[in-house]
């Protein structure tokens, strides 16, 4: 079992449409979950992180982390065609010396279509 | 402006040989980290170093080897062990204190192909 899970997709959406994004993760003990958006041959950028169960919003993006079914999400409101992009899920590493280091799932492809 | 610079932005090795990219950073952050992207996959850690003279081997740091001579510079060394080196290479960075602290700060990669 992979630690961090995603479907790679391509998850395909009209423009306007709320496109939703999984990740599953295997171990109980993670505390913290970050989305990074990576365009094709950029580097990754973080949309949002989150440590609570529940939602948390940021403009046009939602995070939701139930640790209890080990799994986050990221809903994507009124979706353009700019959101198409890799979006990668990660969980942060937990314990001392863990500072930073994360690790990631393979990513989903998300293609906004107008 | 504060960043992290990558160089170069492509790289070609040859058969049995050593190349190095570089990595450097004036965002004064004390942790460094290389990753690893295959096409279709997510980052996989190479090496990370906290501070300055010290650093820990990831989950793939076989074929790799890093320093830390300064905070400002974290240089990874492609050896002639690593079989498979073809792969986008990112550094990143970020700040031992503050919240969060696993954000990472990105370079814009190096493509290293094999001749």
């Amino acid at each position: 079992q992979k630690e961090v899970e995603q479907n790679s997709g391509p998850l395909s959406v009209p423009e306007g449409a709320i496109a939703s994004l999984n990740c599953t993760y295997s171990d109980r003990g993670s505390q913290s979950f970050f989305w990074y958006r990576q365009y094709s041959g950029k580097s990754p950028e973080l949309i949002m992180f989150i440590y609570s169960n529940g939602d948390k919003e940021d403009g046009r993006f939602t995070a939701q982390l139930n640790k209890a079914s080990q799994y986050v999400s990221l809903l994507i409101r009124d979706s353009q065609p700019s959101d198409s992009a890799t979006y990668l899920c990660a969980r942060g590493t937990h314990g001392s010396g863990n500072t930073g280091k994360l690790i990631f799932g393979q990513g989903t492809t998300l293609q906004v279509k107008p | 402006d504060g960043g992290i610079t990558q160089s170069p932005k492509y790289l070609f090795r040859k058969e049995g040989q050593n190349v190095t990219l570089s990595c450097e950073q004036n965002l004064n952050h004390d942790a460094m980290y290389w990753y690893r992207q295959d096409p279709g996959q997510g980052l996989r850690l190479i090496y990370y170093s906290q501070i300055v003279n010290d650093f820990q081997k990831g989950d793939i740091a076989e074929g790799y080897s890093v320093s830390r001579e300064k905070k400002e510079s974290f240089p990874l060394t492609v050896t002639s062990a690593q079989k498979n080196p073809t792969a986008f290479y990112l550094c990143a960075s970020s700040p031992v204190t503050g919240q969060p602290r696993e954000k990472l700060f990105f370079g814009s990669g190096t493509q290293l192909s094999v001749l």
